[in-house]
């Protein structure tokens, strides 16, 4: 399977900080990478989606401002949560799609724990 | 809106004994099926995929597909306390990427 590396693992920050996380996919590239929350006791929540070069598609109800996602490049793709609440308080985690890979199945990165303080 | 249905359980078992988790679409055109495994407080990691109608076995897994009912279910057999964790299904869109996940069935093996 694929080799998806999300950093980091684990975040704490204070209300009003920004939090900033990095997923890359080591052996294949990602044309396109999904981001998603996960709330306890609750599914994965798709944020985002967005293809390598272009502005990402956010999902309704997120905010496009304070969820900002860069995907500048095939192997890297991060997702800034900026000015962090508690209510912002979750699980996320990225999922990247290559060109070849279409067909097969989602791989996740690691996933991070963000607790705002 | 495409949904994925599953039991939020939970759902208990003895050890050994066959755990059966099942799901259901609502995406007639959905091609792409697949369960996951997500132990608490980490991202979930594949256990089968299906695309054709009937059941595919691997190890301890069944996975069973029923188009026409538009429904996919997971069998464990011999189940182990391993196995405790939240199962999650998966659909993948016919004419995308994109995923679309269950909530999730959370499994609880009794030694």
């Amino acid at each position: 399977g694929a080799v998806v590396s999300q950093h980091p693992s684990r975040v704490i920050c204070k209300s009003g900080t920004s939090v900033k996380i990095e997923c890359r996919s080591l052996d294949f590239q990602a044309t396109t990478m999904f981001w998603y929350r996960q709330f306890p006791k609750q599914s994965l929540m798709l944020m985002a989606t967005s293809n390598e070069g272009s502005k990402a598609t956010y999902e309704q109800g997120v905010e496009k401002d304070k969820f900002l996602i860069n995907h500048a490049s095939l192997t890297l793709s991060t997702l800034t949560v900026t000015s962090a609440h508690p209510e912002d308080s979750s699980f996320y985690i990225c999922s990247p799609l290559g060109a070849r890979v279409m067909n097969t199945e989602a791989f996740f990165g690691q996933g991070t724990r963000l607790t705002v303080v | 809106q495409k949904e994925v249905e599953q039991n939020s359980g939970p759902l208990s078992v003895p050890e050994g004994a066959i755990a059966s988790l099942n799901c259901t679409y609502s995406d007639r055109g959905s091609q792409s099926f697949f369960w996951y495994r997500q132990y608490s407080g980490k991202s979930p990691e594949l256990i089968m995929f299906i695309y054709s109608n009937g059941d595919k076995e691997d190890g301890r897994f069944t996975a069973q597909l029923n188009k026409a009912s538009q429904y996919v279910s997971l069998l464990i057999r011999d189940s182990q306390p391993s196995d405790s964790a939240t199962y999650l299904c998966a659909v993948k869109e016919n004419t995308g990427n994109q995923f679309y996940f269950g909530t999730g069935t959370s499994l609880t093996v009794i030694p």
